[in-house]
């Protein structure tokens, strides 16, 4: 059975610096991964999409790296801002009985401080 | 509208009460889920609906019932709920292949209270 794991649960830094979050799976036999943000009691916004055959992606101030084999993707933002608050998910995409499902991690909390 | 619309937004009910939460895709997209996201769990996968048929059912119980009359619309429909279902409901929607996953996109969520 698939786990993903996001540590940390939460991080708050200063605006400007650049930060790192991280991602862990279980199962390195994924066909994606997806970087989401979540405001406070809304629903999910996709950030970035890595498909398995690839290491990086960028998006803007974004840049999603994935490492199949060690089980490991890294979210790293550039120039924080205070917009930037919101909790990460990563999820991992599989394939179950040739059903398409993504498996989610439990977030990390994010608090850019003015 | 565009994108994956969800109503009511906020939802309270009873134990006793039937209710459905609706979502909406202008996506053109064949594939739509339901999800559960209680506090401090990760997304629950719920269902699963692929070309209108239902291709997974996350082992849930049976006061949830899911309902796909076309590739645009998904219902769940809800009954004797008990207050642990008290949750964010979203729905997402993506275009299913061969290839690789689809990327999902979210709608908003319902926010639903059992008292």
């Amino acid at each position: 059975k698939q786990e993903v794991t996001q540590i940390p649960a939460a991080l708050s830094v200063p605006e400007g610096e650049n930060l790192v979050l991280n991602c862990s799976f279980t199962d390195s036999a994924i066909y994606n991964l997806q970087w989401f943000r979540q405001d406070p009691g809304k629903g999910l916004t996709s950030l970035l999409l890595i498909q398995s055959s690839q290491r990086e992606q960028t998006s803007g101030r974004l840049n999603a790296s994935l490492d199949k084999s060690s089980g490991r993707s890294t979210l790293y933002i550039a120039a924080s801002q205070p917009g930037d608050s919101a909790t990460y998910l990563c999820a991992v995409g599989t394939l179950v009985f040739g059903n398409e499902k993504l498996t989610f991690g439990t977030g990390t909390r994010l608090t850019i401080i003015p | 509208e565009t994108g994956v619309t969800q109503t009511p937004r906020h939802l309270v009910m009873g134990m006793t009460n039937k209710k459905s939460l609706k979502c909406e895709q202008h996506l053109g997209h064949n594939a739509m889920y339901w999800y559960k996201q209680s506090a401090k769990k990760p997304l629950e996968l719920m269902f699963v609906y692929n070309f209108k048929e239902q291709t997974e059912n996350n082992s849930v119980p049976s006061r949830f019932s899911p309902e796909c009359p076309n590739s645009s619309h998904l219902f769940l429909h809800l009954h004797t709920l008990q207050p642990e279902d008290s949750a964010l409901y979203l729905c997402a929607s993506s275009q299913p292949s061969g290839g690789p996953i689809g990327e999902q996109f979210f709608g908003p969520g319902t926010r639903l209270t059992v008292l």
